[in-house]
This record gives C-alpha cells, structure tokens and sequence, in this order.
C-alpha cells in the first residue's frame, strides 16, 4: 500500500462547479495534513494545511480531515479556469519525522 | 513568492558527471528540505537540513549528499550522474522545531530542473 494514494485524474468540471479531491494515507500516526496547487512546470504552492479532524475553510476552499478514516480532501467552491493545476495532497508522520510523504497528484481541469 | 531561492534554474548534464544545487531559504526559517520530482510524481523526499545537520534522509543513494550553511542556505551534491536522476529538484523552506515543536509548514523554491544525458 503506498503511504498516500491520490486519484491521478484527470478530473473535469465545469466552470462554476465544486471540484472535489481526495487523499488517503496510510501512516495512522500522521499529524500534519498540506494541500499544494502545483502549475504545469511550476514548484508546488501551498493552498491550506489542516491538523484536526473536522473542516477548515479558507476563502473558496475547505479541507476536511478523518483521522479515523486516514482520509483528508479538498473542496474547491466556484471553480475556475485558473484553478486548473495539478494538487498534491501531503503528509507529515509523528513528530521526529520531518518529512512531507506526497501523493502523486489530481490533474484539475475547470472547463470555461 | 516564498522567498525561496534556487540556482540554476535549468541544467544539463551528461552521465556521470557531479552537480551542485543551490537554495536560499526564507527569511527567518532555519530548515531546508530537498525533494526530487519525476515527471507525472508527486515529490519524493531526498533529505533535511536542520541548523546545519541532516535531520532526516529519504530512500537516497550516498551519491546525493547536502550541506547548510551558517545563514541556513543549503546545497545539494549529487555525484556520478545516472539518466533516472533527471528530474525537477525543489528546495523547501520552513522554521523547525526550536523547543520540540513540530517543523511548520514547508514553502518551496521554484526547482531546478536537471536533464542527465
């Protein structure tokens, strides 16, 4: 089982649309949850990070986290042209392991 | 923009020749993380620099080696290039833990991309 598993996409919606991604991961004793839009050729940029279960809004965008399900998404509201990018879902293990644990990614297309 | 830093932005080597890439991390954080990213992946965790010693290393060969310096920048070494190390490098910035708190959040530079031939 890899440690975070992402749909690969790639995932369509219309402009105006929820867009919805999921992430799922392995290690049950995660404590740091990222979501990262990354553009064609571009580095990753951080959108949100959320650290307890529930939700956590931020401007169009909302994360929800179970850790008893070891699942984490993302919800984009009003999706737009410029939303269309590759998100990476990203974990950090137990303190003292310092590393993000990514996924390989959701290609996004929000068709105008 | 993070603040995060990279040098070169695009290299091109041949097999078996040694590189070295750069990062300037932001102001004000003390840990720089190194990641590979293959075309179609999602970045794989090469090593960590915390105040200037690894704290942490992935599923690397020796031949990627690092170092921090006293100003927090950092470089990555990889000898002995192979055609499978070409890939987009990405640099990541973040404050560690200062009393044993967790490392924040991780901004990245803007990669080096390296293309072995």
């Amino acid at each position: 089982q890899k440690e975070v598993e992402q749909n690969s996409g790639p995932l369509s919606v219309p402009e105006g649309a929820i867009a919805s991604l999921n992430c799922t991961y392995s290690d049950r004793g995660s404590q740091s949850f990222f979501w990262y839009r990354q553009y064609s050729g571009k580095s990753p940029e951080l959108i949100m990070f959320i650290y307890s279960n529930g939700d956590k809004e931020d401007g169009r965008f909302t994360a929800q986290l179970n850790k008893a399900s070891q699942y984490v998404s993302l919800l984009i509201r009003d999706s737009q042209p410029s939303d269309s990018a590759t998100y990476l879902c990203a974990v950090k293990g137990r303190t003292g392991s310092e590393k993000l644990v990514f996924g390989k990614g959701t290609k996004l297309t929000v068709n105008p | 923009e993070t603040g995060v830093t990279q040098s070169p932005t695009h290299l091109i080597k041949t097999r078996g020749q040694q590189v070295t890439l750069r990062c300037s991390s932001q102001s004000g954080h003390n840990t720089v993380s190194w990641y590979q990213q293959a075309l179609g992946q999602g970045p794989q965790f090469i090593f960590q620099y915390y105040r200037e010693e690894e704290n942490g290393r992935g599923n690397f060969p020796p031949r990627f080696s690092g170092l921090q310096f006293p100003n927090y920048s950092s470089e990555l070494n990889v000898n002995a290039l192979e055609l499978d190390d070409s890939a987009l490098y990405l640099c990541a910035s973040s404050f560690g833990r200062a009393s044993g708190g967790n490392t924040d959040t991780q901004y990245f530079g803007p990669g080096t991309r390296l293309t072995v031939l």
